[in-house]
């Protein structure tokens, strides 16, 4: 069984630039959450789809937007680039019990 | 908002060593679930505990719940370097697709 997918691995991108990432999860799961991980404030919950709809959604700002495609494929999407926005971020895809996340290996984002 | 405080922040040992890392929360946990993180990877879950007092283990790492569901260690005996690592806690809040992370210890473990 294949898992989490992530595309891409790496990214540069330049400030005010935007930026998609996109996540395939494993076969069957219909949940896709979104995390940025950073060394200073580790790792935070930005939002969650469920059958296309966001369910969920941590505190960050607009410009981190994110889409679920009818495969259960989800994309995420943050505009106008800040230096700030430099982190890994994982997608997970959760079990049909809701019981367990599964990471990808993450997009590496870096803006210079 | 729940703050989910862990120690040591780092923590460096060598092969055969003990060790306990441990995790605070401001708020009583849904549930508590512990993560291993390598490098170049995404969390990997660990275990989930549910019951106050509960302790479970895996090998040779043993978890335990505290009894108000506030606190949570992770031990670790005779330490391997593949045991090298970020362990993160994390309260599901319910729900394992909204998960609130702890701070993380990173450990590290050589010959």
């Amino acid at each position: 069984k294949a898992g989490v997918t992530q595309t891409p691995r790496y990214l540069i991108k330049t400030r005010g630039q935007q930026v998609t990432l996109s996540c395939s999860p494993i076969s069957g799961h219909r949940s896709v959450s979104w995390y940025q991980q950073t060394p200073g404030q580790g790792l935070q919950f930005l939002f969650e789809y469920f059958s296309e709809t966001q369910r969920n959604k941590g505190n960050f700002p607009g410009r981190f937007s994110g889409r679920q495609f009818s495969n259960s494929r989800s994309e995420m999407n943050v505009s106008t680039l800040e230096l700030g926005d430099s982190a890994l971020y994982l997608c997970a895809s959760t079990n049909p019990a809701n019981t367990e996340a599964f990471f990808g290996q993450g997009t590496r984002l870096t803006v210079v | 908002t729940q703050l989910l405080e862990q120690s040591p922040q780092f923590l460096s040992i060598q092969e055969g060593e003990n060790l306990t890392v441990y995790c605070n929360s401001s708020s009583v946990f849904s549930s508590l679930q512990w993560y291993r993180q390598e490098p170049g990877e995404g969390p990997v879950l660990l275990v989930t505990v549910v019951t106050g007092g509960e302790v479970k283990k895996l090998k040779r790492l043993t978890f335990q719940f505290g009894d108000a569901r506030k606190d949570s260690s992770l031990h670790i005996t005779a330490a391997q370097p593949g045991d090298t690592g970020l362990y993160l806690c994390a309260d599901n809040t319910g729900t394992a697709s909204k998960l609130t992370f702890g701070t993380g210890t990173r450990l590290q473990v050589t010959l």
